[in-house]
């Protein structure tokens, strides 16, 4: 079945960095595009950062534009999300997501690891 | 960037009660809109795609529909694990968004 292993969260100074790793199986990881989502605590959803099936087109949201990095590795199916100049607001949960193509429907998160959690604090 | 507004906020109903959970956009999503389902402590589900279509495994009693800019979740008899949070989200183009989640809680 689909997993999707988030790891590498944990507390950090602000202005700190932090790698964030997801580790997929039980489906072919180059055939999908993968997003990093999160939530902050008690808050709703935010899309941080989107790549495409090669790693050569990529999003991210205004608010870590410039400071995040998403990248991928399909020879080890492990999707990345490096975190540079941390801030309080970047404190929430990360979320490893599996974007699938449904025929005639485009492309919808079907898939979602249980989340690794950052917390950003002095 | 397209604002998705959803409502209400929270819905109180007892279980076999009829949910009706409105997503609204501030611009057209065509039907690139879809509907999650989060328990405390989990992962967001998905439960509906392409604003009408249910995901594999997920009840009947769950379906969507679409007018316009307004977008509908109905659990048509609620059972006692459908008491959760519900977002909406859109990805028409990016940045891709979510609504601020309706919450169904127990009456």
């Amino acid at each position: 079945q689909v997993q999707l292993i988030e790891s590498g969260g944990g507390l950090v100074k602000p202005g700190g960095s932090l790698r964030l790793s997801c580790a997929a199986s039980g489906f072919t990881f180059s055939d999908h595009y993968m997003s990093w989502i999160r939530q902050a605590p008690g808050k709703g959803l935010e899309w941080v950062s989107y790549i495409s099936v090669t790693g050569s087109a990529m999003y991210y949201a205004d608010s870590v534009k410039g400071r995040f990095t998403i990248s991928r590795d399909n020879a080890k199916n492990s999707l990345y999300l490096q975190m540079n100049s941390l801030r309080a607001e970047d404190t929430a949960v990360y979320y490893c997501v599996r974007e699938s193509y449904y025929d005639g429907s485009g492309y919808f998160s079907d898939s979602w690891g249980q989340g690794t959690r950052i917390t950003v604090s002095s | 960037e397209i604002v998705l507004t959803q409502s209400p906020t929270t819905l109180s109903l007892s279980p076999g009660e009829r949910a009706t959970l409105s997503c609204r956009a501030s611009q057209s999503v065509n039907t690139y809109l879809a509907w999650y389902q989060q328990k405390p402590g989990q992962a967001p589900r998905l439960l509906i795609y392409d604003a009408s279509k249910r995901a594999t495994g997920i009840p009947a009693r769950f379906s969507g529909s679409a007018s316009g800019t307004d977008f509908t979740l109905t659990i048509s008899s609620l059972e006692p694990e459908d008491f959760a949070l519900y977002y909406c989200q859109h990805r028409v183009k990016w940045p891709f968004t979510f609504g601020g989640g309706t919450k169904v809680e127990i009456k």
